[in-house]
């Protein structure tokens, strides 16, 4: 079945780097987009960009550029996010989500709980 | 950037009833890119309706979609016990994409 996987759990401190990794499986990596989308602590969603695992093209919100770099290595069918300079404010719960061109984000990954903290 | 305003904040209803829920953006998004999503506590978002009215994979008949423009609508034809949760509204048609606040349907 089509799945997405993600690396556990993080904790880091003010001014820190994250890199959060998705695995997908069940499904061809290169023929889809892969987004990325964060929900703070009893909040909504924010997206944050997506990656081409074709051609490995992004498109970044204006919030994170500079600070998100969205990679991928298709030897694995993974993707990655990394998060640079890291705020409290980024404490959250990330995830990336399949996108198709019709059926939107139609499948996502558990989650990774990212903890910003001193 | 399209914002996508929600209401009601919380619903609260009984089983067996129908529920409503509005998802209204700040200018016109094509349907054939509003979703709408269900989000219970400790899981990911769950793809319920794409294109506006299109139920995705395994998503029961009770939940549909509709609207155009900037009004969308969710409805649930009668509500069953694991249907009380958050749902949101999603344009994915511009950049960047963006979600509604969401919609919390409690048990009344």
């Amino acid at each position: 079945q089509v799945q997405l996987v993600q690396s556990g759990a993080e904790v880091k401190k003010p001014g820190a780097s994250v890199k959060v990794s998705c695995k997908a499986s069940g499904y061809t990596f290169t023929d889809y987009y892969m987004h990325w989308v964060r929900q703070a602590p009893g909040q909504g969603f924010e997206w944050m960009g997506w990656v081409i695992p074709n051609s490995g093209g992004t498109n970044y919100a204006q919030k994170f550029q500079g600070r998100v770099t969205m990679t991928r290595d298709t030897s694995i069918s993974t993707a990655y996010m990394e998060l640079s300079r890291l705020r409290s404010d980024d404490t959250a719960v990330y995830y990336c989500a399949r996108g198709d061109v019709y059926y939107g984000l139609d499948v996502w990954g558990q989650g990774t709980t990212v903890t910003v903290s001193s | 950037e399209i914002v996508l305003t929600q209401s009601p904040g919380t619903l609260s209803l009984s089983p067996g009833e129908r529920a409503i829920l509005s998802c209204r953006a700040s200018q016109s998004v094509n349907s054939i890119y509003l979703a709408w999503f269900q989000q219970k506590p400790g899981q990911a978002p769950r793809l319920l309706i794409y294109g506006a009215s299109s139920r995705a994979t395994g998503i029961p008949d009770r939940f549909s979609g509709s609207g155009s423009g900037t009004d969308f609508t969710l409805t649930i034809s009668r509500l069953e016990p694991e249907d009380f949760a958050v749902y949101y509204c999603q344009q994915y048609g511009s950049s960047p994409i963006t979600f509604g606040q969401g919609t919390r349907l409690e048990i009344k």
